[in-house]
Parts: C-alpha cells; sequence; structure tokens
C-alpha cells in the first residue's frame, strides 16, 4: 500500500537547472518528511527534512516546499549538478513514533 | 566502523534455502529498522526493534519471515524456505533515539545500511 506518491518516475535535466520532485500523501497522521538520496549500491542517506508547521526549509541547492492542505510537498533542486544524479525518495511518518514510509523513487539524471 | 554495516552484501539462494542477513547498527542507536526494497521501487518496512524488543513487524509479508535483536546491538533476519518473489535489497536502519517532541535537529535520522541483495533461484 502506497501511502506516499511520488512523481515522476524519472527526470533528466540539464546542468545549471532546476530540478523539482513531486509527493502526495494521504495520512493526516503524518507530520515529518524528509527527502533521502540514494546512489547506486548504496542505502538511502537523509538528505533534508521537514515538518509542517513551516511551509518552505532550504539548505544550501536543496529546499523542500510544503502544502499542508494539499497534502503535498515538494524538493527542488537549483542549479543542477551530474553529481546530483541519483535516486531520490520522498517519505513520511508521524513524528512520535518510526514508522516510515517511502515514496517509489525519482530517478533524476542531470545532463552535463 | 562508523556506519550501519550490512552482510552478506550479495546473497544466491535456491528456492526453498533457508537464508540469513545481518546488520550490524551504528554504536549506541537505539532504534533499528529492516526495509525491503524491490527492484526500481522505494523502501518498504517490514520491522522496527527498540533495544531488543521488537515493537512492529507489521511488514513482514509472512511467516517464513523472522527478524531478532537479541542483545539490542546486532540484528538479523531470517528467511525460511525462500521464494522467488523473496529476491530484493534488504536495507536496514538505525537511529539514535526514538523520535518525539524532545527529540531535536536530526535525531531521528535513519542511517541505511548498504543493503543485502538477495537473488533466489
Amino acid at each position: 500500500q502506497q501511502q506516499v506518491k511520488q512523481s515522476p518516475q524519472s527526470l533528466i535535466v540539464q546542468k545549471g537547472g532546476i530540478s523539482i520532485i513531486n509527493c502526495a500523501y494521504e495520512n493526516t497522521a503524518f507530520d515529518y518528511f524528509p527527502w533521502y538520496q540514494q546512489f547506486p549500491g548504496k542505502g538511502p542517506a537523509l538528505l533534508i527534512a521537514i515538518r509542517p508547521d513551516v511551509s518552505e526549509k532550504k539548505e544550501g541547492r536543496f529546499t523542500i516546499s510544503f502544502n499542508k492542505s494539499a497534502k503535498q510537498f515538494s524538493l527542488h533542486i537549483m542549479d543542477s549538478q551530474p553529481g546530483d544524479s541519483a535516486t531520490y525518495f520522498c517519505a513520511a511518518s508521524p513524528y512520535n513514533n518510526n514508522d516510515m514510509r517511502f515514496g517509489a523513487g525519482t530517478r533524476l539524471t542531470v545532463k552535463p | 566502523g562508523a556506519g550501519v554495516s550490512q552482510s552478506p552484501r550479495y546473497k544466491v539462494a535456491k528456492r526453498g534455502q533457508d537464508v540469513a542477513l545481518r546488520c550490524d547498527p551504528i554504536s549506541g542507536h537505539v532504534s533499528l529498522f529492516w526495509y525491503q526494497q524491490a527492484l526500481g521501487q522505494g523502501p518498504e518496512f517490514l520491522t522496527y526493534f527498540q533495544n531488543e524488543a521488537q515493537l512492529d513487524k507489521s511488514g513482514l509479508p509472512s511467516d517464513r519471515f523472522f527478524a531478532e535483536r537479541p542483545e539490542g546491538s546486532v540484528s538479523t533476519l531470517k528467511i525460511q524456505r525462500t521464494q522467488q518473489e523473496d529476491s530484493a535489497v534488504y536495507l536496514c536502519a538505525s537511529s539514535l533515539s526514538y523520535r518525539g517532541p524532545l527529540a531535536g535537529g536530526r535525531t531521528g535520522e535513519l542511517f541505511f545500511g548498504e543493503g543485502s541483495r538477495l537473488t533466489v533461484l
């Protein structure tokens, strides 16, 4: 049961462009929304996370935008670089427990 | 080591064989999770331990799957009578604490191992 729906499945962006990945959720108990980055042969690694008390969080070139009423959140990667090429997963969980649910992933390719 | 360590990295099993996958979490991490990641998919939750207690095993797909963490550190995921549909990468993750109102910063961050890729022939 996919509790977090992610799109697109794959994304190709030119170097220097903006990569945008979207996620939607159903469970209103979710209130912690991380994004994970996974390189081939490696485990996912936390990239950035947000709680719904803010609508946006920025860390370097990575920004999460959060729309609580629409139950949607997105990852923006500014000035995308070839080294950003990886699979990105959104996830969600209730803050007071560890039941983390992941989206299906977006394979990002940044062309030089 | 500094990170979550999993072994074996690759396992090929014949259908019907039993397999055991090991996870060494980051030292001092209270919480430990097992996830199953099918090819091209996101991780799917299998089970969760807080110290040695298995608090949630709702994601285990069948009674052929069994996990333990007897001393609250190393964990083993065992799959009995493997089937082809069990082929996947099995990810282990640990986190510093039970995430809650007193947790700050990235305390609840999951640190993943590189996974054990199981292929059942």
